[in-house]
């Protein structure tokens, strides 16, 4: 049973680089999917971040591309995410998700909190 | 990417249908059948319910089903329970390898 699991700092300041990373377990991320970051500012919606290939392909929102990277170590069987240029608007829990077809994740890691704040 | 629009709340009582609307445009849900759901309790991670706009991922019950006309998706949850209350939230494929999700409805069951 594939699991993913989100770790990293739950405090950046303002104008900082948010880094998360996202291991996954039980499954070989080489064997396929897209592996993508969705996240959620407290009380409001889902917002998808981006979706990244095990060859290293990215897709980013648009309305967030200028400011994100997304990378994957396929040696650790992990992928992670930069948010540059934070502002309190960033202050979500982040999640990390397998992506099955089109437009589905099929498996999700807990969340994490992320608070940006000086 | 414009979220997709979705109503802010649905309720019923116990037993009753509702039904959570999902509208896009044609670059995303009228354009592609892939649109999933996902329901989500407080403080918990997403699970989706359904996928490619009707398929039921093993283990959801039968009484979720989804369904789309033109640039408007549609998840039915016949039957309601009490289990059911939470929020759902729809997401569409929107060309080149990107989604985008609505803006999320709580169920509330009376």
């Amino acid at each position: 049973q594939v699991q993913l699991q989100e770790s990293g700092p739950g405090l950046v300041k303002p104008s900082e680089t948010l880094s998360l990373t996202c291991a996954v377990s039980d499954y070989s991320i080489t064997r396929g999917y897209y592996w993508g970051w969705i996240r959620q500012p407290p009380g409001k919606g889902l917002e998808w971040i981006g979706n990244i290939y095990h060859s290293g392909s990215t897709y980013y929102n648009s309305s967030l591309k200028s400011r994100v990277t997304m990378s994957v170590d396929t040696s650790k069987n992990q992928f992670s995410l930069k948010l540059s240029s934070v502002t309190a608007a960033d202050t979500a829990v982040y999640y990390c998700a397998r992506r099955d077809g089109y437009s589905q994740f099929d498996k999700w890691g807990q969340g994490t909190l992320v608070i940006v704040s000086s | 990417q414009s979220a997709l629009t979705q109503p802010r709340s649905v309720s019923g009582s116990p037993g009753q249908s509702v039904t959570i609307s999902c509208t896009g445009s044609s670059s995303d849900v009228g354009g592609y059948n892939y649109v999933s759901w996902y329901q989500q309790y407080p403080g918990k991670a997403p699970k989706r319910m359904i996928y490619d706009v009707t398929k039921r991922p093993s283990g959801v019950p039968d009484r979720f089903s989804g369904s789309k006309s033109g640039n408007t998706a549609s998840l039915t949850i016949s039957g309601l329970q009490a289990e059911d209350e939470a929020d759902y939230y729809c997401c569409s494929y929107a060309g080149s390898n990107t989604v985008v999700f609505g803006g999320g409805t709580k169920v509330t069951v009376l």
